[in-house]
């Protein structure tokens, strides 16, 4: 499979936790991009990287969050002391260039309890 | 910044019909995209459209296609001949076309369709 994939599927935690996320983009695209999707609601965006380099964070994106992208290739973020309101769907995103389509990731399902 | 609306949480079609889902957006750029994307339950977000808001001429792609009216904002995805596969959340969203914005988008809330047999 070629796709986005990401790691885990599913992630259940307790308030205070920290969890980590991995996204493997397609291979040849360097624009990797983060979202949170809540229940009933469209995709928010989080962060962008272009290769390695973190361009842009949303301020959605709180001092708990980080993210990083090692070498340009896969991509992680980690959520320190989880809140339940960082219970959420966590979505990469990969394309070739800005202006190309983005593929999606099956996204990462956090449940924090 | 841009915003994104969906005023139709729900949709309905019997199966071989035609539906309209609408979409309104709000931006002072001259320059940008718009996207339907398709989430199955379940699934990962698949592109079903896009649309270049310098192009008149309205998109389509084979069942879908886009009633794109730049003036007033609204960008609604028309899907023809509608099948059970097409059941989905359908989101519509937007990307500004200028240099700093890096290529993200920004979504509606969504419309969840529901096909008929």
């Amino acid at each position: 499979d070629t796709g986005v994939s990401q790691d885990p599927r599913h992630k259940i935690t307790k308030r205070g936790q920290n969890v980590t996320f991995r996204c493997d983009p397609i291979s040849e695209h360097n624009r990797l991009y983060w979202y949170r999707q809540t229940l009933g609601q469209g995709p928010e965006f989080l962060t962008y990287f272009q290769n390695e380099a973190q361009l842009e964070k949303s301020r959605l994106l709180s001092d708990r969050f980080s993210a990083e992208r090692p070498k340009g290739s896969f991509s992680t973020l980690e959520i320190q002391r989880t809140e339940q309101g960082d219970s959420a769907m966590y979505l990469c995103a990969s394309s070739f260039s800005n202006y190309n389509e983005q593929f999606f990731g099956p996204g990462t399902r956090l449940t924090v309890l | 910044a841009q915003t994104v609306t969906q005023s139709q949480p729900e949709m309905s079609v019997q199966e071989a019909e035609t539906v309209t889902l609408s979409c309104t957006y709000d931006t002072s750029e001259s320059d940008y995209y718009l996207f339907w994307y398709k989430q199955p339950p379940s699934r990962q977000m698949i592109l079903v459209i896009r649309q270049e808001a310098y192009k008149q001429q309205n998109a389509t792609e084979n069942r879908f296609s886009v009633n794109f009216q730049k003036a007033a904002k609204s960008f609604s995805l028309k899907i023809s001949d509608s099948q059970l596969g097409d059941a989905a959340m359908y989101f519509c969203a937007y990307r500004s076309a200028g240099g700093t914005s890096y290529g993200k988008l920004t979504f509606g809330q969504g419309t969840i369709l529901t096909v008929h047999p």
